[in-house]
């Protein structure tokens, strides 16, 4: 079975700071999507990232598809208010047997205070 | 383009009612349909899943059913809902022939999700 670790579960930070959310898992993923998520309603996919090493820029988001496919990291710089909400990395394995299934991490809880 | 949809929005039902909750996708044919549960703040477990018309797999044992009666349409179900059915509800698509590249990285849509609250 995959896992994916996600930290930190929850970060409370101030307008203006910058941020990194973490994705790690022992098993190599064929590609990696983050999700943003508001309070009641469905996620949002914003990125994914498929070759190793990989970065990707979305304005002021930052995403990293770490060499050996197994981590990804986002970094958020000069959060705003309009940043928070929940923060979903899912890791996928293509081909026929995976059925388009999705591994998903814990989700990180950001709340960007003005 | 592709929407997706599921209703009702939220839900209150007593314990040992039926359930019966509705997702429909347009704008696409033949997806993979995925039915997720979210606790609070948390990530998302996969409960049920279709490649196609009448064929379901279950991920999780539990008291839930799913059922998948047309292409774009996928039905969440229960005989008798228990307490611990409380939850957010996710209904999610994907389709390779969508993605348009020779290969496809399994990116999933989610619908607004449905609310339910079992007293």
């Amino acid at each position: 079975t995959q896992l994916l670790e996600q930290s930190p579960q929850f970060l409370s930070i101030q307008e203006g700071e910058n941020l990194t959310v973490y994705c790690n898992s022992s098993s190599v993923f064929s590609s990696l999507q983050w999700y943003r998520q508001e309070p009641g309603e469905g996620p949002v996919l914003l990125v994914t990232v498929v070759t190793g090493g990989e970065v990707k820029k979305l304005k002021r988001l930052t995403f990293q598809f770490g060499d050996a496919r197994k981590d990804s990291s986002l970094h958020i710089t000069a959060a705003q208010p309009g940043d928070t909400g929940l923060y979903l990395c899912a890791g996928s394995n293509a081909g026929g047997t995976s059925y388009g299934k999705l591994t998903f991490g814990q989700g990180t809880i950001l709340t960007v205070h003005p | 383009s592709q929407t997706i949809h599921q209703w009702p929005a939220t839900l209150v039902q007593p314990v040992g009612s039926p359930l019966s909750l509705e997702c429909t996708v347009e704008g696409t044919s033949n997806p993979n349909l995925y039915w997720y549960r979210q606790a609070a703040g948390r990530g998302l477990q996969l409960l049920f899943y279709s490649v196609g018309i009448g064929q379901i797999s279950s991920e999780v044992p539990q008291n839930l059913s799913a059922s998948r009666p047309q292409d774009r349409q996928f039905i969440l179900s229960s005989k008798k809902l228990l307490l611990s059915d409380s939850g957010f509800y996710l209904c999610a698509w994907y389709s390779d022939i969508w993605s348009g590249r020779v290969t496809s990285y399994n990116e999933q849509f989610f619908g607004p999700g449905t609310r339910l609250t079992v007293l």
